[in-house]
């Protein structure tokens, strides 16, 4: 299993503020992804990023709003700009675990915990 | 596309008791897999069992099993001699397989478990 490493764990933030949450994988990883939690909802896909490439956005989730990097094999960071208060969630960092391939199964990280003023 | 549809939003249980969490999922695909996963309180996610459609045999890992009903799109999970760290929401989860790891999760369902 894959242990993965979030920070913050929480914060508060400013409307119109910008957070970057850091994710840390102890192995290298080819695909990591950011999922969003909001308050009483289920875990939505924001986006799946690959070293080396740009990272791929779910409908409904764009690049100016959600920054992507993804440095190595180890490390990826999300960029919430522009933060409004609906953008209050946990977001979680995620890859992919299990030892069977394409089976879907997910290791995730403790998530960040936003709350937006 | 696909839903996951968890009818009960809080459930409760006795230590030491049986416990059942209900999910259905509305897909077009014969192939694909299910999940539960585990999130206690301020903790990290987990994946507590998985279930591959091709397979008929209902997957079971020491005190979870599970109940997958194919035809009526159901995937139920059981939990037996309740815990109090079996406390936590619990997400059922659908993929496709199509490789793109776009996980399609339920709303969750808040399990307590009573001393």
């Amino acid at each position: 299993s894959a242990v993965i490493s979030q920070k913050p764990s929480r914060d508060i933030c400013q409307r119109g503020t910008s957070l970057t949450i850091q994710c840390q994988v102890d192995s290298q990883v080819t695909m990591m992804f950011w999922y969003r939690q909001q308050p009483g909802q289920s875990l939505t896909l924001i986006a799946t990023a690959n070293q080396g490439s740009e990272a791929t956005y779910e409908s409904g989730f764009v690049i100016d709003k959600f920054p992507i990097s993804r440095p190595n094999l180890t490390f990826s960071t999300l960029t919430v700009s522009n933060m409004s208060p609906e953008d209050s969630s946990i977001y979680l960092c995620s890859v992919v675990g299990g030892t069977a391939p394409n089976t879907g199964e997910l290791f995730f990280g403790e998530g960040s915990r936003l709350t937006v003023l | 596309a696909q839903t996951v549809t968890q009818s009960q939003p809080e459930m409760s249980v006795q230590e030491a008791e049986t416990v059942t969490l209900s999910c259905t999922y509305d897909t077009s695909e014969s192939d694909y897999y299910l999940f539960w996963y585990k999130q206690p309180p301020s903790r990290q996610m987990i994946l507590v069992i998985r279930q591959e459609a091709y397979k008929q045999q209902n997957a079971t890992e020491n005190r979870f099993s599970v109940n997958f009903q194919k035809a009526a799109k159901s995937f139920s999970l059981k939990i037996s001699d309740s815990q109090l760290g079996d406390a936590a929401m619990y997400f059922c989860a659908y993929y496709s397989g199509a490789g793109s790891y776009q996980l399609t999760f339920g709303k969750g369902t808040k399990l307590s478990v009573i001393p």
